[in-house]
């Protein structure tokens, strides 16, 4: 079966840029989605198609990819973006697709 | 815009059966649209359940496939996940959400309903 892997924690200061990986065989040729789960709350999209970003989610929030990995990076983190993240793609074939594990990013 | 919210036991026993609907409201179920399920174990990631169109088309995730059952009833505006066999691992946060795992992404989500298997 497909896996999409991402570390398991990041930790960055505010201010700082976060930056979240996600490594897959198959991202070159399949786009991956982003979304931010807060405790308790359920998980909100932040990049779609790779580096595209929905209606309300702030410009700090970007995406990209080259090879196997795409990045979520998060410029100027604020105590605010302290949640989980979860990347999201599909196999080669366009067939089955799966969510990475998640990263935990703590704001010291 | 569209919502969605789930509804069901918040308990079942053993080897019961696991039922919840999601209602959908803003929106029509019946547009261009595929309709998921995806659950979260407590302190756990996420997992794709299934998903259906409204021409009652489905896909299901593997691991799952045997014991799982979703369907749409369009005059109510609704789709709903049955989860046979239940044991304590199935004991997790269940969520609705507009999407399909291989080809979209997900969004909205519902609010997301906790469903423990106990006796």
């Amino acid at each position: 079966s497909y896996e999409l892997t991402q570390p398991p924690s990041v930790s960055v200061s505010p201010g700082q840029t976060a930056r979240i990986t996600c490594s897959g065989d198959a991202l070159p040729k399949q786009y991956a989605y982003w979304y931010q789960q807060k405790p308790g709350q359920a998980p909100v999209l932040v990049i779609y198609k790779d580096s595209e970003r929905p209606s309300g989610i702030p410009e700090r929030f970007s995406g990209s990819s080259s090879g196997t990995t795409v990045t979520l990076t998060i410029s100027g983190v604020q105590a605010e973006d302290e949640a989980d993240y979860y990347c999201q793609s599909a196999d080669s074939s366009g067939t089955y697709g799966v969510f990475g594990g998640g990263t935990k990013l703590t704001v010291l | 815009q569209v919502q969605l919210q789930e509804s069901g036991p918040g308990l079942v026993k053993p080897s019961g059966t696991l039922s919840l609907t999601c209602a959908v409201s803003g929106g029509s179920i019946s547009s261009s649209n595929w309709w998921s399920w995806v659950r979260q174990p407590p302190g756990k990631g996420l997992e794709w359940i299934g998903e259906i169109y409204h021409s009652g088309s489905t896909n299901y995730n593997p691991s799952l496939k045997s014991r799982v059952t979703i369907s749409v009833d369009k005059s109510k505006n609704q789709f709903s996940l049955k989860l046979s066999s239940v044991t304590a691992a199935d004991t997790a946060v269940y969520y609705c959400a507009r999407g399909r795992i291989a080809l979209n992404w997900f969004d909205p989500w519902g609010q997301g309903t906790l469903v423990t298997v106990s006796s």
